[in-house]
């Protein structure tokens, strides 16, 4: 079957840098793509999404871009703080079905 | 609001045990959902309805059952836990169907031995 992917499982970054974690969908129905965040020992926080019909938007420190072309799509934080060390997935909607990545964990360095 | 709340936070049962694990919501959402994360995978649907009295099965609904009676509860029951299911699970819901992103609660780390 389809399925979203990741294409690191780790990612590390200096605090105030800038970080971007990608994502690759493979459904070419799929018209709407979400990010969470998932911290250690919580459920998944929704952070940003985008429909079909956009290739960019934005939100507080982060933006989420959208290429159809490539089916690829990622998650931008700016200035990246302590508090952004996490697990990020994303998940794509078509056809009424939601899947999910398996996700790329975060790490903040001070 | 609370939102999303699950009991237990953790559970560990012997192979063949049962258990219910119970998930309620706060924001009258019709839709809600249970999946079960495990290491390297994403979420996987187990079970879902989409309103009161409606269940349906999800992509790994062997070995589970779910419940909703009321709008705001969602139960999940393992009738003869086996290993496999050592998992964490996580009830979700959301207004309507995926067309607008979920509400998770905090999950339940359950461990069968």
């Amino acid at each position: 079957g389809e399925s979203v992917g990741l294409h690191l499982p780790t990612l590390s970054v200096q605090e105030g840098d800038n970080s971007i974690i990608n994502c690759a969908y493979s459904n070419s129905a799929s018209d709407y793509f979400i990010w969470y965040k998932q911290e250690s020992g919580k459920g998944p926080q929704f952070i940003i999404d985008i429909r079909s019909n956009m290739d960019k938007r934005q939100g507080q420190r982060v933006t989420v871009l959208l290429n159809k072309t490539v089916k690829h799509l990622s998650l931008q934080i700016a200035a990246t703080q302590p508090g952004d060390s996490a697990v990020y997935f994303c998940a794509e909607i078509g056809n009424n079905d939601m899947r999910f990545g398996a996700g790329t964990r975060l790490t903040v360095k001070p | 609001n609370a939102g999303v709340t699950q009991t237990p936070k953790f559970r560990v049962l012997k192979t063949g045990q049962s258990m219910t694990l119970l998930c309620a919501q706060d924001m009258n959402h019709e839709y809600m959902y249970w999946y079960r994360q495990d290491p390297g995978m994403g979420l996987r649907l187990i079970h879902y309805s989409v309103g009161e009295g409606t269940t349906a099965k999800g992509e790994v609904p062997d070995g589970y059952n779910v419940s909703r009676l009321k709008k705001q509860n969602f139960l999940l029951g393992l009738e003869s836990a086996a290993p496999s299911q050592t998992s964490v699970y996580f009830c979700a819901s959301s207004p309507s169907s995926y067309n607008s992103p979920l509400h998770f609660g905090n999950g339940t780390r359950l461990t069968v031995t």
